[in-house]
């Protein structure tokens, strides 16, 4: 059991939004450390999608973005594309474990 | 180019040894945290621990102390993720991942990933 939550998957039609959410704690995010957000296309390894709750890396594409309330934070991808199908996880810094923390992964599938 | 080039895939008989390597290159490698983490076959990610090249400073995840050793060779810019005897359920994938800066929490650069194989 995985200490940040995701659903385990999402549906969304192209051209839709859709949203992940990942809960977490007060040793994480109750805890300030920020969420970030990879992407896991199928085959690839990781690749980092949203960093600090809501920034997105060069040449991520702003259809994606990232906010955060209390200790519940989410990803939204606008406008979905083929190419969107995916695994994303969240991932925080946990200071009971003294050490990073992913969540579960949630896999998105563009219907 | 920025990257990080991960050793090729093995495959191993369990109680068999095996160091898998991580090699930075295009940045200044010493300077930059660089974690291991694990994906089961259809599984998630897992932190597995995190050193630094300058001092080989290491934390490991509570799930993996004891199980794995990670080491850094900075006159080759490379790091390691080494196991003394191998069992079945290691058989994973391994990325190598760097942290973005000693005041972040993210890893912002990624291996493509080393597969092991252990049979029994």
């Amino acid at each position: 059991q995985s200490v940040l939550t995701q659903p385990p998957s999402v549906f969304g039609a192209p051209g839709q939004r859709v949203t992940i959410s990942c809960t977490g704690s007060s040793s994480n995010i109750g805890a300030r450390y920020d969420i970030h957000w990879y992407q896991q296309l199928p085959g690839a390894a990781p690749k980092l999608l949203i960093y600090g709750n809501s920034y997105r890396p060069s040449g991520v594409p702003d259809r994606f973005s990232g906010s955060k309330s209390g200790t519940s934070v989410s990803l939204a991808i606008s406008g979905l594309q083929a190419e969107d199908e995916a695994d994303y996880y969240c991932q925080s810094y946990d200071t009971s474990l003294s050490g990073w923390v992913f969540g579960g992964g949630t896999k998105l599938t563009v219907l | 180019e920025v990257q990080l080039v991960q050793s090729g895939a093995e495959v191993k008989k369990s109680g068999e040894s095996l160091k898998i390597s991580c090699k930075g290159s295009g940045f200044s490698f010493k300077y930059y945290w660089i974690a291991w983490v694990r994906q089961m076959p259809g599984k998630g990610l897992e932190w597995m621990g995190i050193i630094h090249p300058v001092d080989s400073d290491t934390t490991y995840s509570p799930a993996f102390q004891g199980q794995v050793t990670i080491s850094v060779d900075t006159s080759i810019d490379t790091a390691y993720l080494r196991w003394s005897s191998l069992k079945a359920s290691d058989s994973a994938m391994y990325y190598c991942a760097r942290r973005s800066g000693d005041y972040d929490w993210f890893f912002d650069l990624w291996g493509r990933g080393t597969l092991v194989t252990v049979s029994s």
